[in-house]
């Protein structure tokens, strides 16, 4: 059973700086690796995909990237805005469709 | 503008009550997913479907939770009855699998949520 967890629970830094999400997932029989974006009493937004054959996908400030054969992702922000306070989350599909248990990251102004 | 649509975006309802939620798929997709979403359990995949059949339900209380797909158009949750503990976010997401098999390009897509309340 595929089980997928995410390091740090909770992040808080400030503006401008640089930080990194980890996700981490047991099984590395995998179709892709999705990164979304979830703001307090909202949906889901996608944010990146990376396919399994791929190492990494960009997205303006964003990047993630991917390990399947050690099983971990990050997604790494660059110039971190207030704006991009939110809870992260990855979700990887195989069988179905798995969500870690997400990062909730602050950007203080 | 193409997104899956979900109804109603909020129900408070009293315990007992039959809840059902209702899931537009993005036209064209043939993957559908139900999600509930809790502070506790984070996101619990409840249903899967593929061109409308269920692949996997397992995530699903079977004996007061039901998913069915009427149509490609459509997807419903339903409880019957209803408790206080089923009191969440409930999300519905879409994606296409080419041929009918999951691929590396099968994005999901999700919609707005029924946030539902049970008393």
């Amino acid at each position: 059973k595929q089980e997928v967890t995410q390091i740090p629970a909770a992040l808080s830094v400030p503006e401008g700086e640089n930080l990194v999400l980890n996700c981490s997932f047991t099984d590395s029989a995998i179709y892709n690796l999705q990164w979304f974006r979830q703001d307090p009493g909202k949906g889901l937004t996608s944010l990146l995909l990376i396919q399994s054959s791929q190492r990494e996908q960009t997205s303006g400030r964003l990047n993630a990237s991917l390990d399947k054969s050690s099983g971990r992702s990050t997604l790494y922000i660059a110039a971190s805005q207030p704006g991009d306070s939110a809870t992260y989350l990855c979700a990887v599909s195989g069988q179905n469709f798995v969500f870690g248990p997400g990062t909730r990251l602050s950007v203080l102004p | 503008d193409a997104r899956v649509t979900q109804t109603p975006r909020h129900k408070v309802t009293e315990m007992g009550q039959e809840v059902t939620m209702r899931c537009q798929p993005i036209l064209g997709h043939n993957t559908v997913f139900w999600y509930r979403q809790t502070m506790m359990q984070g996101l619990e995949l409840l249903a899967y479907f593929r061109n409308r059949a269920p692949l996997d339900d397992s995530g699903m209380p079977k004996d007061r939770f039901s998913a069915e797909m009427p149509d490609a158009t459509l997807a419903t949750l339903k409880i019957q009855p209803s408790e206080p503990r089923d009191s969440a976010v409930y999300f519905c997401a879409s994606g296409l699998e080419q041929g009918g098999t999951p691929s590396e390009r099968t994005e999901a897509f999700f919609g707005q949520g029924t946030r539902l309340t049970v008393v």
